[in-house]
């Protein structure tokens, strides 16, 4: 079945660790994205990426990381220099339409990453 | 900068009872697609509708209606004859299309309860 997948659901880190969410979309999607939610709140955007090997910050890029390598794949890097990380992260992916704008996202189930 | 505002937090309804999500955004594009997102306990979004700025029709998918109206900048979502498993969080989002950001803004939500 298409979809996206996240992994781990639920991941646990140590303060100063540094620790990566998996996201792997198969789609066929062009453009791939990260949010942030924070509970009784919103979803802010992280970073998003149009195509592979570019991607730009969102609104609450620092402290995180991420790579575009591959069409399918867009990790975020969770780093130690993320002062509050714990939160419920999201992934998701749509298709790039040039001047039509992108169509709608999928998203992930998510990842809880809770700081121990 | 685009922005999303749902002003409504929380709304407790019983069931068979209509109610309308508010929803007001703000954008400098004259091209931008409006989106709305359902959130039940699991966490993963649910995809419910996509409209792009030059498409003011409103729509009904059974019991689901969006009332799109540019002049105040407002696109309400309307749920006729609630039912329980209609409980969850709703969110509006936006993007732009062109050079405009073309990942979703998120508004903050609103929790809907449908009591039995």
């Amino acid at each position: 079945d298409g979809g996206i997948t996240q992994s781990p659901k639920y991941l646990f880190r140590k303060e100063g660790q540094n620790v990566t969410l998996s996201c792997e979309q198969n789609l066929n999607h062009d453009a791939m994205y990260w949010y942030r939610q924070d509970p009784g709140q919103g979803l802010r955007l992280i970073y998003y990426s149009q195509i592979v090997n570019d991607f730009q910050k969102g609104d609450i890029a620092e402290g995180y990381s991420v790579s575009r390598e591959k069409k399918e794949s867009f990790p975020l890097t969770v780093t130690s220099a993320q002062k509050n990380p714990t939160a419920f992260y999201l992934c998701a992916s749509s298709r790039y339409r040039g001047d039509a704008g992108n169509t709608e996202a999928f998203f992930g189930q998510g990842t809880r990453l809770t700081v121990v | 900068a685009q922005k999303v505002t749902q002003a409504q937090t929380e709304i407790s309804v019983v069931e068979k009872e209509d109610v309308t999500l508010d929803c007001v955004y703000e954008t400098r594009d004259t091209t931008y697609y409006l989106f709305w997102y359902k959130q039940p306990p699991s966490g993963e979004l649910v995809f419910l509708i996509r409209r792009n700025s030059f498409d003011e029709q409103n729509e009904i998918s059974g019991r689901y209606s969006w009332n799109f109206q540019k002049s105040t900048s407002s696109f309400n979502f309307t749920i006729t004859a609630s039912q329980v498993v209609d409980s969850a969080v709703y969110f509006c989002a936006l993007s732009e299309g062109g050079t405009g950001r073309r990942a979703l803004t998120f508004g903050s939500g609103t929790r809907l309860q449908v009591q039995p």
